[in-house]
């Protein structure tokens, strides 16, 4: 079975430069997360989808951030314009999404995209 | 709101000794609790879980934690750890009828000859 794939695997920009991250997730799972990792920390959730409705963007800085999964399958997250503060590895995971499941389910991550903003 | 602490940010262990790796959480409803292991350059990987019923729980490599509510912790333990075991360890916990998984800060475990 294939694992979640994420690309690209890094990334250069420089502040207030425009990126962009995909995500494919295991194949069946109906529900789907982006975490930021910041260097030092745990990841932080950013955004849950439930196919390709918004669970929770509740840490999602939406004046700079956005995500979209628009046929319940892949998804892209987006940093426009990008700031020093978003250097960190941003993280895909993906789990099977049954009702009610999720608080319970295995995670299945990707193995991230590490972003560097100068 | 929920919050796990990680007591130790490093623990360096030799190999084949036993390690614990302690974790503590804050809730005020009864949560799920899991930990994950992170190898270098790669994601996330889920080593066990805590839902109900038994409070020791066995996962993969040799793993087990202990959920202990009155003390609110889940400690990880390893009998005796092997050099593959260098990682970076994540306890995180969730509150029941919630969806968001909240981190600890890890601990990085270092296994040397």
């Amino acid at each position: 079975e294939a694992g979640v794939a994420q690309s690209p695997r890094y990334k250069i920009i420089e502040k207030r430069q425009s990126v962009a991250f995909w995500c494919n997730p295991i194949s069946g799972h109906a529900t789907l997360y982006w975490y930021q990792q910041i260097l030092g920390q745990g990841p932080k959730l950013l955004i849950q989808f439930q196919n390709n409705g918004v669970v929770d963007d509740s840490q999602l800085p939406k004046d700079r951030f956005s995500a979209e999964r628009l046929k319940g399958v892949d998804s892209t997250l987006k940093i426009q314009p990008a700031k020093l503060e978003d250097s960190a590895v941003y993280l895909c995971a993906s789990s099977v999404g049954l009702a009610g499941g999720p608080p319970r389910e295995t995670q299945y991550f990707g193995p991230g995209t590490r972003l560097l903003v100068l | 709101a929920q919050s796990v602490t990680q007591l130790d940010s490093q623990v360096p262990v030799f190999e084949e000794a036993p390690v614990e790796l302690r974790c503590n959480y804050s809730s005020s409803v009864s949560v799920y609790l899991f930990w994950y292991v992170q190898y270098p350059n790669q994601g996330l990987q889920l080593l066990l879980k805590y839902l109900s019923g038994s409070t020791l729980v066995k996962g993969i490599n040799g793993f087990e934690a202990e959920f202990n509510k009155s003390q609110t912790s889940f400690h990880l333990r390893k009998p005796s750890v092997h050099i593959s075991d260098t990682a970076e360890y994540f306890c995180a916990v969730t509150p029941t009828g919630f969806q968001k998984l909240v981190f600890g800060t890890g601990t990085r475990l270092l296994v040397s000859p």
